[in-house]
């Protein structure tokens, strides 16, 4: 798996873009980028993930740079409940499942 | 929908005794992870099953700790004998799909 490079902590006001970036420098062809957050006390949940394209879903935006070496999560209007860990994963998806290694994430604090 | 649900929510043993912890993935889901979250840490992939079958047990460390999901739905980790070090969150996963992983709320164990 590419060894990916987060920032250990932010910051960011509410109401606010939070941008969250990520550096996968050694990212394969096949490898997918996968972010997940981690609220307190909770177990992980799946945001986004993308290959190529950016992707934009209800929770979040993945811009993904033209050479794959870096990506950016972007959560629009960051709340209170946005505060958490937030780990960018890149993995080869394979059919028999998806083994996700987590880093140390980035620590998001939302700010009234 | 359910989601993944794990038993106990918390547990205190003693080092050198055995504990077991419970999963239930979310209906039809085929693939079912066990992960281990040291405080202050990423979790860290202990076994996958694809239905009853294990696709992935290498960091398991199998002096200690065995898993299994006999019927291809429920799964159960054991720990004998516990050590200090084992203190940690054992989240559970379960997935459809190569994407995205369902996490369950995790089991906070305790060694003393």
């Amino acid at each position: 798996d590419a060894k990916t490079t987060q920032p250990p902590s932010m910051d960011c006001a509410e109401g606010r873009a939070a941008n969250l970036p990520c550096n996968h420098s050694t990212i394969s062809g096949n490898e997918y980028v996968y972010w997940y957050r981690q609220i307190h006390s909770q177990g992980p949940q799946y945001i986004i993930h993308g290959l190529k394209n950016n992707e934009t879903n209800e929770m979040a935006s993945l811009i993904i740079t033209e050479d794959r070496k870096s990506s950016t999560l972007i959560l629009p209007h960051a709340t209170l409940r946005d505060t958490a860990v937030y780990y960018c994963i890149v993995r080869v998806a394979n059919n028999a499942g998806n083994m996700l290694t987590f880093g140390g994430g980035t620590r998001l604090m939302v700010k009234p | 929908e359910a989601g993944v649900a794990q038993s106990p929510r918390y547990k205190i043993i003693e080092k050198r005794q055995s504990v077991a912890f419970w999963c239930n993935p979310i209906s039809g889901h085929a693939t079912l992870y066990w992960y281990q979250q040291i405080l202050g840490q990423g979790p860290k992939l202990l076994i996958q099953f694809q239905n009853n079958g294990v696709v992935d047990d290498s960091q398991l460390p199998k002096d200690r700790f065995s898993a299994e999901r006999l019927k291809g739905v429920d799964s159960t980790l054991k720990i004998q004998p516990a050590k200090l070090e084992d203190s940690a969150v054992y989240l559970c996963a379960s997935s459809l799909d190569r994407f995205e992983q369902f996490f369950g709320p995790g089991t906070r164990l305790t060694v003393l």
